[in-house]
């Protein structure tokens, strides 16, 4: 089966740009969620989506963050405007169910290396 | 989160086995233990997960301490692909975020 597909794999944006990032999860997959690395920094949960509906939006930084996942298959990211602390690598990854306790784990994508500059 | 501590590296030579330690002694009931690593260049990738019993699966093994507070990433033979960075994450039932730390920095020699 096809994996998780992000794109950009890079992008470099000015500070103030707006960027949006694409998560292609696998399909049927209904669990959709984003992780981000930022430099020198630890793997960092941002949201879960389940279908179309934000279930866990905790971990987004602040208002310049905006997730969607209209129809329920892929999902964007959206930066803006973006700032110089928001340069890090983006992941998006999926699974079949809620929870970890099954006989599988989370497909992740390679990434978007983001630059702001 | 509960915690997990895992050395920041370690080293083996290729076709060798390899034991990558994890202690999680505050593991509540419900955490399942899980292995995923992260290979340069790319995203996290799942290796295996357990509760109480070792598991196999054509990765790795887990061996998982009776007391549940330690557990052990096998690599049964280490081959140059298998460099990367180990992350042991506890999680399990309404808990589905992954919480990564620094992991344990595999090299292998050849």
């Amino acid at each position: 089966e096809a994996g998780v597909t992000q794109f950009p794999s890079h992008s470099v944006i000015e500070k103030g740009q707006t960027v949006t990032l694409r998560c292609d999860p696998i399909s049927g997959h209904d669990n959709l969620y984003w992780y981000r690395r930022v430099m020198g920094k630890e793997i960092k949960f941002l949201l879960h989506f389940v279908k179309e509906s934000k279930q866990d939006e905790s971990g987004m930084p602040n208002n310049r963050f905006l997730a969607e996942r209209t129809g329920g298959t892929y999902s964007t990211l959206k930066v803006q405007p973006a700032e110089l602390e928001d340069s890090g690598v983006y992941f998006c990854a999926s699974s079949q169910r809620l929870g970890l306790g099954v006989n599988y784990g989370y497909t992740f994508g390679s990434g978007t290396r983001l630059t702001v500059v | 989160d509960a915690k997990t501590t895992q050395p920041n590296s370690m080293e083996s030579n290729e076709e060798e086995p390899v034991h990558l330690p994890c202690n999680h002694s505050t593991i509540s009931g419900t955490d399942y233990i899980h292995w995923y690593r992260q290979l340069p260049s790319q995203g996290p990738e799942y290796v295996i997960h357990g509760l109480t019993s070792n598991v196999n699966n054509r990765m790795a093994s887990l061996a998982i301490a009776e007391d549940r507070k330690s557990s052990t990433l096998i690599l049964h033979r280490a081959t140059l692909r298998d460099a990367a960075v180990y992350y042991c994450i506890l999680s399990g039932g309404s808990n589905y975020k992954l919480t990564f730390g620094k992991g344990t920095l595999l090299t292998v020699n050849p």
